[in-house]
Formats: C-alpha cells, sequence, structure tokens
C-alpha cells in the first residue's frame, strides 16, 4: 500500500523560505509515476503548486514558479517542496500527491500538513 | 489557465435522497476530469477519474458524467458519510480545481 507523509515546520517567518519533504513508502519513486504537491489555504480551494519525475524533470505552477524549487532524493525515497519568500497568503496545508504522468489525476494524497506564516 | 466552476456551493440533503453537482470548465478539458471527496481534516480522496471510472474501491451509488465543459457528478442514494466537501479537477491542461460542493444534511 503506497503512502505518503508530508513533513516539515509548521511555523514560518515572512521573507524567509518554506521547506517541505514527503517520504514515500510502499513503492519506489525510481519505479515510475510523478510526484507533486497541492495546497489548501484555510477555507478555500485546492492549488497545485507542481511536480516532479524521478528523473529531476519539474513542473510548476506559473503563477508560482519564481518562487517554488522541488527536488527528488530517490535514495530516501523522497521528494522536497521549497517556496521562497512567503508571506501570509502561504499559510495552508500542504499535501503531495502522485499521479502517473504528467496532466494527469493523483490518485494518492498525503495527510497533508499545515504551514503557517508569521512573524 | 483554464477556470473550474462548481454549484452550488452548498447542497443540502436527506440521507437517501439524491446529490447532483455540477461542474464547468472555461473551455474544453474533453474527458480529463476527476472528482475528489475531502472530509474535515482528511486529504482529498479521488472518486471518479476520466469524467465517468470510478476509482478502486469507490462504492457504485457515486457517479459521473459529461465531457467538454460540461459535468456532473451524481451520489444516487446519500450515506452519512457522504457529506463532504468535493471538488472538480481538471487535467487536460495542468491542474485546477473547482472552490467545492459542501453537501450537507438536510
Amino acid at each position: 500500500q503506497v503512502q505518503l507523509q508530508e513533513s516539515g515546520p509548521g511555523l514560518v517567518k515572512p521573507s524567509e523560505t518554506l521547506s517541505l519533504t514527503c517520504t514515500v513508502s510502499g513503492y519506489s519513486i525510481s519505479s515510475g509515476y510523478y510526484w507533486g504537491w497541492i495546497r489548501q489555504p484555510p477555507g478555500k480551494g485546492l492549488e497545485w503548486i507542481g511536480s516532479i519525475y524521478h528523473s529531476g524533470s519539474t513542473y510548476y505552477n506559473p503563477s508560482l514558479k519564481s518562487r517554488v524549487t522541488i527536488s527528488v532524493d530517490t535514495s530516501k525515497n523522497q521528494f522536497s517542496l521549497k517556496l521562497s519568500s512567503v508571506t501570509a497568503a502561504d499559510t495552508a496545508v500542504y499535501y503531495c500527491a502522485r499521479h502517473w504522468r504528467p496532466a494527469y489525476y493523483m490518485d494518492v494524497w498525503g495527510k497533508g500538513t499545515t504551514v503557517t506564516v508569521s512573524s | 489557465e483554464i477556470v473550474m466552476t462548481q454549484s452550488p456551493a452548498t447542497l443540502s440533503v436527506s440521507p437517501g435522497e439524491r446529490a447532483t453537482l455540477s461542474c464547468r470548465a472555461s473551455q474544453s478539458v474533453s474527458s480529463n476530469l476527476a472528482w475528489y471527496q475531502q472530509k474535515p481534516g482528511q486529504a482529498p480522496r479521488l472518486l471518479i477519474y476520466g469524467a465517468s471510472t470510478r476509482a478502486t474501491g469507490i462504492p457504485a451509488r457515486f457517479s459521473g458524467s459529461g465531457s467538454g465543459t460540461e459535468f456532473t457528478l451524481t451520489i444516487s442514494s446519500l450515506q452519512s458519510e457522504d457529506f463532504a466537501v468535493y471538488y472538480c479537477q481538471q487535467y487536460n491542461n495542468w491542474w485546477t480545481f473547482g472552490q467545492g460542493t459542501k453537501v450537507e444534511i438536510k
């Protein structure tokens, strides 16, 4: 059974960089699939942030592209998100998820982690 | 960016009744449309993909239809565990989600 688990600081100061990691169990990232990040601000809908393939190919939401970096560590079976220059608008629950190919539905999601941007 | 619009925002339904949720795309997404269910404090759960194919383990009371720009999710007989927020998602051109429809107990 494939499971995804997000981890990282729950509180980030404005202008700093948000860093999260998604650990995958029950499936080797190197075997395939794409791995993505999605967020949900309090009381709002879902927003795709970006995705990565095990080879390192990345796809970012154009609205966030200038601040986002997603990387993969196949040796640890993890992928990570960095979002720079955060503001209160970046406060959200951050989810990781997998999808079979670019622009495909997401079939397995992590439980999510709450990140608050505040001084 | 393809904008997804869901209606209604809230749907009040009695247990055992049928619920019909709508999702409209600002441009054609073919059949590249998924539906997710989200309960408070939980991650979204994939219900439907390809506009009408149920994901593994999803009960037959959930059905999806539509193509192009107009889509519908129908829950034939609402069970207590079905009261949740439902999101549509297009994956024809990257991903965008609708704002959600909350299905609440009438």
